[in-house]
C-alpha cells in the first residue's frame, strides 16, 4: 500500500526564512498532490494543488515542486511570518484515471515560526 | 451557509451507546468525504460519495461504522456500538469532482 511521510513533525525557523516542508511517497503515482493547512481544532484548508505534468505551482508566498521521479514535493514559504506558524499537510490525490476522489494525508509537519 | 457545516461539534457517549454524525457540505458540491483524525494522527479516510453513492467506502474499520447521503446533499455517519478506540475527531469534507476539497469544522467523539 502506499505510504507517505513528511520531514520532521516539528520545524521551527526564524521570521523571515524560508520554510521548506517535504513530502516523500512510495508505492504510488498520484495524478495530483495537495497541501492543505491546519490549525489547531479546525479542519485542514486547502492551499495548493500541483499535477503530475507540472514541475512548479506558486501562489504568493507559497511554492510547490512535484518530482514524480523521486516521488517528492517541496513545500515552500517565503519570507515567513509567525501567522504561519500551523500543521501543513501533505495529500496525494487518485492514480492517473481515476474518477475516485478520495485522498491519502501525511501525518503532517507542525511549523513553528518565531518573532 | 458558505462553508461546510458539522454537527455535533462535541459528542461525549458511553462505550456501547450509538451515535450519529451530520455533514452539509457546500450547496452544490457532488462528492461528500468522511475522515477521522486521531491524537498525533495523520486523516484516516472513512467513506466517499458521489452524489448519493458510495463507490469507495474501503476506509470503514468495521461493520459498526454507516453512512448515507440523501438529496444529493446531506451526510450522516453513524457508528454503532461505540468503542473507546472510535474517540476521534471525525471531519467531512466536500468538492467539485477531483479538486480541493472543503473541510467542516469537525465533531469530536469521546468514548468513555
Amino acid at each position: 500500500s502506499q505510504k507517505i511521510e513528511q520531514n520532521s513533525e516539528a520545524l521551527n525557523i526564524q521570521e523571515g526564512k524560508t520554510a521548506t516542508l517535504t513530502c516523500n511517497y512510495t508505492n504510488y503515482s498520484p495524478a495530483y498532490l495537495q497541501w492543505y493547512r491546519q490549525d489547531p481544532g479546525r479542519g485542514p484548508v486547502f492551499l495548493l494543488l500541483i499535477r503530475e505534468n507540472e514541475k512548479e505551482k506558486r501562489k504568493e508566498r507559497l511554492k510547490v515542486t512535484f518530482d514524480t521521479t523521486l516521488k517528492q514535493s517541496l513545500f515552500h514559504i517565503t519570507a515567513s511570518q509567525p501567522a504561519d506558524s500551523a500543521t501543513y499537510l501533505c495529500a496525494l490525490g487518485g492514480p492517473r484515471g481515476s474518477t475516485l476522489g478520495r485522498l491519502y494525508f501525511g501525518r503532517g509537519t507542525q511549523l513553528t515560526v518565531w518573532p | 451557509g458558505a462553508g461546510v457545516s458539522q454537527s455535533p461539534s462535541n459528542k461525549v457517549t458511553e462505550k456501547g451507546k450509538d451515535v450519529e454524525l451530520r455533514c452539509d457540505p457546500i450547496s452544490g458540491h457532488t462528492a461528500l468525504y468522511w475522515y477521522r483524525q486521531s491524537l498525533g494522527q495523520g486523516l484516516e479516510f472513512l467513506i466517499y460519495f458521489q452524489g448519493n453513492s458510495a463507490p469507495d467506502k474501503s476506509g470503514l474499520p468495521s461493520d459498526r461504522f454507516s453512512a448515507e447521503r440523501t438529496g444529493g446533499s446531506v451526510s450522516t455517519l453513524t457508528i454503532q456500538r461505540t468503542q473507546q478506540e472510535d474517540s476521534a475527531v471525525y471531519l467531512c469534507a466536500s468538492s467539485l469532482r477531483q479538486r480541493e476539497q472543503f473541510f467542516g469544522p469537525g465533531t469530536r467523539l469521546t468514548v468513555l
